[in-house]
């Protein structure tokens, strides 16, 4: 089955500093890689997601990367907000296929005023 | 949007009892609604899957017995933890699909404390 290893755990950054979170899979069938944002006590909000048919996709603030060859993903925020501070998780699945969403373990970014 | 509605937000059980949480997609049709589960400062892991009309797979590790899976109609699963024990407090949220490749809904979650 799928696993997904997310790294740092931890991430803390200042206020307008960018921040990276790395992601890799192992099922080479995943095609579809979103990313979470979740609050404390709060659901997972879906901020960014891609396919496997596209390298990058940008929204505003937040950008994600895909390498397939290396099975890696990658959430980049740039100019950091204190109200960016949150756990974020990135998963990966097989749309198409099961549809089950495989997490990673969070990393939990503090943006720093 | 597509929203997903989850029922109750918050529970306090004594151990041994069952509860139940619905877990409704409430403006579109969801064959498929995923369970989770996540504990303090942790992911969040799978449970089981539900199809309409057909029994939960669970996950590897999942006790079927203990967590019963009912999805009776396309709008409305439930997850009864049953016999509940402290060890069985966690956060438990739902989340529907509504058709294949498209983005997965949560809903909102339920905290769940078995004293």
């Amino acid at each position: 089955g799928e696993n997904v290893e997310q790294h740092p755990s931890t991430l803390s950054v200042q206020e307008g500093d960018s921040a990276v979170i790395k992601c890799t899979y192992s099922d080479s069938a995943s095609n579809y890689f979103p990313w979470y944002k979740q609050e404390l006590g709060k659901r997972p909000q879906l901020i960014i997601d891609i396919r496997s048919n596209v390298g990058e996709k940008k929204d505003q603030r937040i950008a994600v990367t895909l390498n397939k060859t290396a099975k890696h993903f990658s959430l980049h925020i740039t100019e950091t907000q204190p109200e960016d501070s949150a756990v974020y998780f990135c998963a990966a699945t097989t749309q198409g296929g099961s549809e089950k969403l495989v997490f990673g373990k969070g990393t939990k970014l503090t943006v720093n005023p | 949007g597509a929203v997903v509605s989850q029922h109750p937000s918050r529970v306090i059980c004594k151990s041994g009892t069952s509860v139940k949480i619905e877990c409704r997609s409430l403006d579109f049709q969801a064959t498929t609604m995923f369970w989770y589960r996540q504990f303090p400062k942790q992911s969040l892991m799978l449970m089981a899957t539900s199809n309409e009309g057909s029994k939960a797979t669970y996950e590897q590790g999942v006790e079927k017995d203990k967590f019963l899976i009912n999805h009776a109609s396309l709008t409305l699963s439930t997850l009864t933890v049953t016999s509940a024990h402290p060890e069985d407090s966690s956060f438990y949220i739902c989340s529907a699909l509504l058709r294949l490749n498209s983005p997965l809904h949560f809903g909102n979650g339920t905290r769940l404390t078995v004293t």
